[in-house]
C-alpha cells in the first residue's frame, strides 16, 4: 500500500479564517512533506518533518504552521492567508528522508482564498 | 542552486506513437524519479531510478538513469488517450529535497 490521504479535497476560506489541512499515511514512513503547487508548475517544497521533528522550513511565511502529532499524521494550520496562497497543497511521505528514498504524494487539497 | 532542464515543454502526438522526454542537469543526483500528474490530482510515481546506467521498465514506460548521473529519459511506447497529463522528472541528492523539472505536458490526439 503506497497511499497518502489528504483532507479536505477542496477548501475555500476567507482571509480572516483559520483552517487546517490534514495528511495521513500508514506505510511506516518517517519523513513527511508539505508542498505548494500552482497550476502547470512543479511542486514547491514548504516543510519537511523527519522522525516527527521539523527538519526543513523553506522560508515559508508564518501564516502557514505545520504540525506532526505522530509518525502517521501531518497537519498544516492556515491563518490570515492571502489570495495568492490559493494553490494545490500536496503532502508526501518517504521511508526515512534519505537521498535514495522515494517520495509518495497524496491527492492534494485545492485551496481557494477569497 | 540545482536546476533540472526538462524537455520538451509540451507534446501533441497521435495515439499509438512513441513518446520521449528527458531531463538534464549540471549537477549529479543519487536518485531520479518520474511522476505523472493528472489535473487536480497529486503526482503519481511512475519509475524510480537509483543507479547510474540503470534502465527500468514499467509496462509501456521505460526510463534510464544517465551514466554521468546528470540526466534521465522517459519513453512511452504506443501512447493511448489516458497518457494525457503532465510528466515531471525529479532528482534527489541530499536527504529529503527533490529538485523538479518544469514538466512536460502530453496531449494525445485520438
Amino acid at each position: 500500500d503506497t497511499e497518502v490521504t489528504q483532507t479536505p479535497k477542496h477548501l475555500v476560506m476567507g482571509m480572516t479564517n483559520k483552517k487546517s489541512l490534514k495528511c495521513e499515511q500508514h506505510m511506516g514512513h518517517r519523513a513527511m512533506y508539505w508542498y505548494k503547487q500552482k497550476a502547470k508548475k512543479p511542486p514547491e517544497l514548504m516543510f519537511v518533518y523527519s522522525y516527527e521533528k521539523l527538519s526543513i522550513n523553506e522560508s515559508v511565511p508564518s501564516r502557514f504552521s505545520p504540525e506532526c502529532p505522530n509518525s502517521s499524521l501531518l497537519n498544516l494550520h492556515l491563518h490570515a492567508l492571502q489570495p495568492e496562497d490559493s494553490a494545490l497543497y500536496l503532502c508526501a511521505s518517504s521511508p526515512q528522508g534519505a537521498s535514495t528514498d522515494t517520495q509518495y504524494f497524496g491527492p492534494g487539497t485545492r485551496l481557494t482564498v477569497l | 542552486g540545482q536546476q533540472l532542464n526538462q524537455s520538451p515543454q509540451s507534446m501533441f502526438i497521435q495515439e499509438g506513437e512513441d513518446v520521449s522526454m528527458n531531463c538534464t542537469s549540471s549537477s549529479i543526483f543519487n536518485t531520479w524519479l518520474w511522476y505523472k500528474q493528472d489535473p487536480g490530482e497529486g503526482p503519481v510515481l511512475l519509475i524510480a531510478l537509483y543507479k547510474a546506467g540503470e534502465l527500468t521498465s514499467n509496462g509501456r514506460l521505460t526510463a534510464q538513469f544517465g551514466i554521468t548521473r546528470k540526466d534521465s529519459f522517459l519513453n512511452i511506447s504506443a501512447s493511448i488517450p489516458s497518457d494525457v497529463g503532465i510528466y515531471f522528472c525529479a532528482g534527489q541528492l541530499y536527504g529529503n529535497k527533490l529538485v523538479f523539472g518544469a514538466g512536460t505536458i502530453l496531449r494525445v490526439k485520438s
